[in-house]
């Protein structure tokens, strides 16, 4: 199965910054996933990236706040734009196995303070 | 009501002891079965892959799927601590289709 590097592993930011998550992926795989992971909680899909074309959005989630981008096909970054206590969550990169459940980068752990 | 429910516990149990996981769902749907185990400040990490009702061994891990009650299992038989981590089911109805997971079970097993 794929290998999935995702960095950085965790940061503390100050609310109204943002920050960008990379994931780099050691196969070209065609769609790469973001995910949530908020405590308590079951993992939520914020949005499906394809190289070559805008990112889809799930309900709840929009562009201006968490920008995708898909350069090639095995790389994507996520940024979480203007942050606030409430985006302190894991934030994990994944994509589909052949055959299989996703597989998923080690997560970045964000507090915004 | 959620799509899939799990007791988040915490469940903790002494070594050599037989851990159940468990899950419920409402969707029919759903044929594909996962557990996934996440160690601390780690991802999720496929443990077990299932289609359809039945069980499914693999070493001391057994997955079990009943669809006419929508309940799945996860047994740990002979737990070792390195058996600690939160177990997160997951499901779907096709492969490449969206995944819905549960909230995730935190394990320890005090040695």
């Amino acid at each position: 199965s794929a290998v999935i590097s995702q960095k950085p592993s965790r940061d503390i930011c100050q609310r109204g910054t943002s920050l960008t998550i990379q994931c780099q992926v050691d196969s070209q795989v065609t769609m790469m996933f973001w995910y949530r992971q908020q405590p308590g909680q079951s993992l939520t899909l914020i949005a499906t990236a394809n190289q070559g074309s805008e990112a889809t959005y799930e309900s709840g989630f929009v562009i201006d706040k968490f920008p995708i981008s898909r350069p090639n096909l095995t790389f994507s970054t996520l940024t979480v734009s203007n942050m606030s206590p409430e985006d302190s969550s894991i934030y994990l990169c994944s994509v589909d196995r052949t055959g299989g459940g996703p597989t998923f980068g080690s997560g970045t752990r964000l507090t915004v303070v | 009501q959620k799509e899939v429910e799990q007791d988040p516990g915490p469940l903790s149990v002494p070594e050599g002891a037989i851990v159940s996981l468990n899950c419920t769902y409402s969707n029919s749907a759903f044929q594909y079965f996962m557990w996934y185990r996440q160690y601390s400040r780690k991802g999720p990490e496929l443990l077990m892959y299932t289609y359809s009702s039945g069980n499914k061994e693999d070493g001391r891990f057994t997955a079990q799927v009943d669809k006419s009650s929508k309940y799945i299992s996860l047994f740990i038989r002979d737990s070792q601590p390195s058996d600690s981590a939160t177990y997160l089911c997951a499901m779907s109805a096709n492969t490449g289709n969206q995944f819905y997971f549960g909230t995730g079970t935190s394990l320890t097993v005090i040695p």
